[in-house]
């Protein structure tokens, strides 16, 4: 069976620097990768997938995330961090032979002014 | 072209009574999902419906909880005598029938509080 972990319950960063929020997965097979951010007593929004090729993907907002197969990783970066950055993000999978995706427990995310 | 309309957004149940939660997926949309967050809790993956057909019901409790999608209408979640336990946003999302290569669509979530 699937899985994702967060390892970060909670992201610091200053704004206007550089921010990584964590992912790892586990998967059978070859995975489907996402990034969903959550802002507050809203519904997740699609922020970038990985389906193949490139390993880098970019997505809204100016988000980032990079597959890295042999670490099993697709951790979510953005160069230069904004306040309204400040969300929870959820990192998720999909087992390509399943048709349901699994969802970390989510970072939260502040950028300090 | 609507989203995923999700309602009641908020929902309050003495203990005892029922809940239900109703999804209407984009337009073209036939694949239902439904998750539960608790809070400081991640998305837990309850149910995967297609018209008329349960296909993975894996992440559902055993007792109380039932999801159904019917032919015409919306997909609805339903508790049956909601515990102070049930209190949590229930998300649903859908997806095209030519599968969710390009992920989910969610709607804004139901927020169920038990009193």
């Amino acid at each position: 069976a699937q899985s994702v972990a967060q390892p970060e319950d909670q992201v610091n960063v200053a704004e206007g620097n550089p921010l990584t929020v964590k992912c790892t997965y586990s998967v059978s097979g070859n995975p489907y990768l996402f990034w969903y951010v959550q802002y507050p007593n809203r519904g997740l929004q699609f922020l970038l997938k990985y389906i193949t090729g490139d390993n880098l993907v970019k997505g809204s907002y100016g988000f980032e995330a990079e597959f890295n197969k042999s670490q099993t990783s697709f951790h979510l970066k953005k160069p230069s961090a904004l306040v309204s950055d400040s969300a929870l993000y959820f990192c998720a999978v999909r087992d390509r032979r399943d048709d349901k995706i699994i969802f970390g427990k989510g970072t939260r995310l502040h950028i300090l002014p | 072209n609507a989203g995923v309309m999700q309602n009641p957004r908020h929902l309050v149940r003495r203990r005892g009574q029922e809940a239900r939660l109703r999804c209407s997926p984009m337009k073209g949309h036939s694949h239902v999902y439904w998750y539960r967050q608790l809070p400081e809790e991640g998305l837990k993956f309850m149910v995967y419906l297609q018209k008329e057909n349960i296909i993975d019901e894996s992440g559902m409790p055993k007792e109380r909880f039932s999801a159904e999608f019917p032919k015409e209408g919306p997909s609805i979640l339903r508790i049956q005598q909601v515990v102070r336990g049930d209190s949590a946003a229930y998300f649903c999302a859908s997806s095209p029938p030519q599968g969710i290569n390009y992920g989910y669509t969610f709607g804004s979530g139901t927020r169920l509080t038990v009193v």
